[in-house]
C-alpha cells in the first residue's frame, strides 16, 4: 500500500544532540512537508520542499534543518539550537496544483532527556 | 500571513447531541480543508470547499463554506463516540502550495 513513513515513532534527545526523523513516502507526490505540533497549537510549519534538491522555511524553521536528496526522502534534523524541541512531528506529502489534499505520516514524538 | 481563526477550542458533548466548530479569516479564502485527528493519530482529509456556499455532506457530517468565503463550519449530526477527535481546518495561504491551518476543535463525546 502507497503511503508515508515515519520513523522512530519515538525519540529522546540529549542536550546538546541533533538528531534526525526520517520520512519516507511512495505515494510519488512532488511536496513534502514537516509540521510541528504541540498541545492546543495546531500545526505549524518547519519546512517544506516541493522538488528534489530545494526547500523552504516555514513559519518555525529555527534550530532545525532539512535535505531533498531523493523525491521519496525528506528527513528533518532537530538541532542543538532548538532549545524547546519536545514536541509531536508530523511529515506529510501532497501532489502539486489544484489544492491538493495532504496525506500525513503517523509522526514521530520527541521528548528531552 | 493568512490567519484562520477556529472556535471552540474543545467541545464535550453526551453521545446523540450535535457538534459544529467553525472557522473564520479576516480574507477572502480560494479554498478550505477539513481534517479529522483521532487522538495519538495523525490528521487525516477529510473534505475540501472551493466554492462560495458550497455545502457537502459525509453521512452523519456536514460541511460549509460561507458566501463571502470568509468562513467555514463543519457540524456533525448526533455525535457517535467514534467522533472524538480533533478536528482541524486549513486554507492554503496565497498562491504557494503551504496549508495553514486553524488550532483545531478538540471533540469529547460522553457515552
Amino acid at each position: 500500500d502507497g503511503g508515508i513513513t515515519q520513523s522512530p515513532k519515538y525519540l529522546f534527545r540529549k542536550e546538546g544532540q541533533n538528531v534526525t526523523l526520517s520520512c519516507e513516502q511512495n505515494l510519488n507526490h512532488d511536496a513534502m512537508y514537516w509540521y510541528r505540533q504541540d498541545p492546543g497549537q495546531g500545526l505549524r510549519l518547519i519546512y517544506y520542499s516541493q522538488i528534489v534538491n530545494d526547500f523552504q522555511k516555514g513559519d518555525i524553521a529555527e534550530g532545525y534543518s532539512v535535505s531533498r536528496e531523493k523525491k521519496e526522502s525528506f528527513p528533518l534534523t532537530v538541532t542543538s539550537a532548538q532549545k524547546n524541541p519536545t514536541a509531536f512531528y508530523l511529515c506529510a506529502s501532497t501532489r502539486l496544483g489544484g489544492y491538493q489534499p495532504q496525506h500525513f505520516g503517523d509522526g514521530t514524538r520527541l521528548s528531552i532527556l | 500571513g493568512q490567519q484562520v481563526m477556529q472556535i471552540p477550542q474543545y467541545q464535550h458533548v453526551q453521545e446523540g447531541e450535535d457538534f459544529t466548530t467553525y472557522c473564520n479569516s479576516s480574507t477572502t479564502l480560494s479554498n478550505i480543508q477539513w481534517y479529522k485527528q483521532r487522538p495519538g493519530g495523525h490528521p487525516v482529509f477529510l473534505i475540501q470547499l472551493v466554492k462560495s456556499g458550497e455545502v457537502k455532506k459525509q453521512k452523519r457530517l456536514t460541511f460549509q463554506f460561507g458566501e463571502a468565503k470568509k468562513n467555514s463550519s463543519l457540524h456533525i449530526t448526533a455525535t457517535q463516540t467514534t467522533d472524538v477527535g480533533t478536528y482541524f481546518c486549513a486554507v492554503t495561504q496565497g498562491g504557494s502550495e503551504k496549508l495553514v491551518f486553524g488550532k483545531g476543535t478538540k471533540l469529547t463525546v460522553n457515552p
